[in-house]
């Protein structure tokens, strides 16, 4: 058990780029999570999977985001033309449904994405 | 809607005094409850977390929480804080099926030696 990477740590950005964030969770876990988090904030939900199957999407997630988790294991986060007030603080977290402790996330260390 | 609020942005104790961190939540049905902690460069760790049953819980790093339902409260204790907690705090309630997590703002603690 490694844990939850997600990679890069930092991407600085000029806007309009498109940037593409990584998440690989806990190898047994089927339940992955997005979220954002600004300065002096709490964790916002963006999205999760179950599997490979996206099951919820917030309101957060605008049209120029995208998540996928094609095989069920990583996942990716995708931002097309980026804007200033999208820099903040992506985290990933993964949990196995169906086991003990489902309820329990385990957070990746965050992707820090600066919009110039 | 669902939603958490901690309303001490930020805390300082003297190292050996007593902690409590507060969290109020709004949410329709039975929550689930959870009191996570964040150092700089580090991801979220559970602490602690409740469902059901005794309403004060035992956590990791000798945090202790109680759930008052009649307040909506789920505060964060600790009788005796070391240099090593200061960390923000976040409270969160997850919907009965952990599709989703609701986090408060956090609370940022500094630790006085």
């Amino acid at each position: 058990d490694t844990g939850v990477s997600q990679n890069p740590r930092h991407k600085i950005t000029k806007r309009g780029q498109n940037v593409t964030f990584r998440c690989d969770p806990i190898s047994e876990h089927n339940r992955l999570y997005w979220y954002r988090q600004t300065l002096g904030q709490g964790p916002e939900f963006l999205t999760y999977f179950q599997n490979e199957a996206q099951l919820e999407k917030s309101r957060l997630l605008s049209d120029r985001f995208s998540a996928e988790r094609p095989k069920g294991s990583f996942s990716t986060l995708e931002i097309q033309r980026t804007e200033q007030g999208d820099s903040a603080m992506y985290l990933c977290a993964s949990t196995n449904i169906g086991a003990y402790h489902q309820e329990t996330q385990y957070f990746g260390p965050g992707t820090r994405l600066l919009v110039l | 809607a669902q939603s958490v609020t901690q309303p001490d942005i930020h805390i300082t104790v003297s190292e050996g005094a007593s902690l409590e961190l507060r969290c109020n939540y709004s949410y329709g049905a039975t929550p689930y409850l959870f009191w996570y902690v964040q150092s700089p460069g580090q991801g979220l760790q559970l602490l602690l977390k409740y469902f059901s049953g005794d309403t004060l819980v035992q956590g990791i790093k000798g945090f202790e929480a109680e759930f008052k339902r009649s307040q909506s409260s789920f505060n964060l204790r600790k009788p005796s804080v070391h240099w090593s907690d200061a960390a923000e705090y976040f409270c969160a309630v997850g919907t009965y099926n952990f599709n989703k997590f609701y986090f408060g703002s956090g609370t940022k603690l500094n630790v006085k030696p």
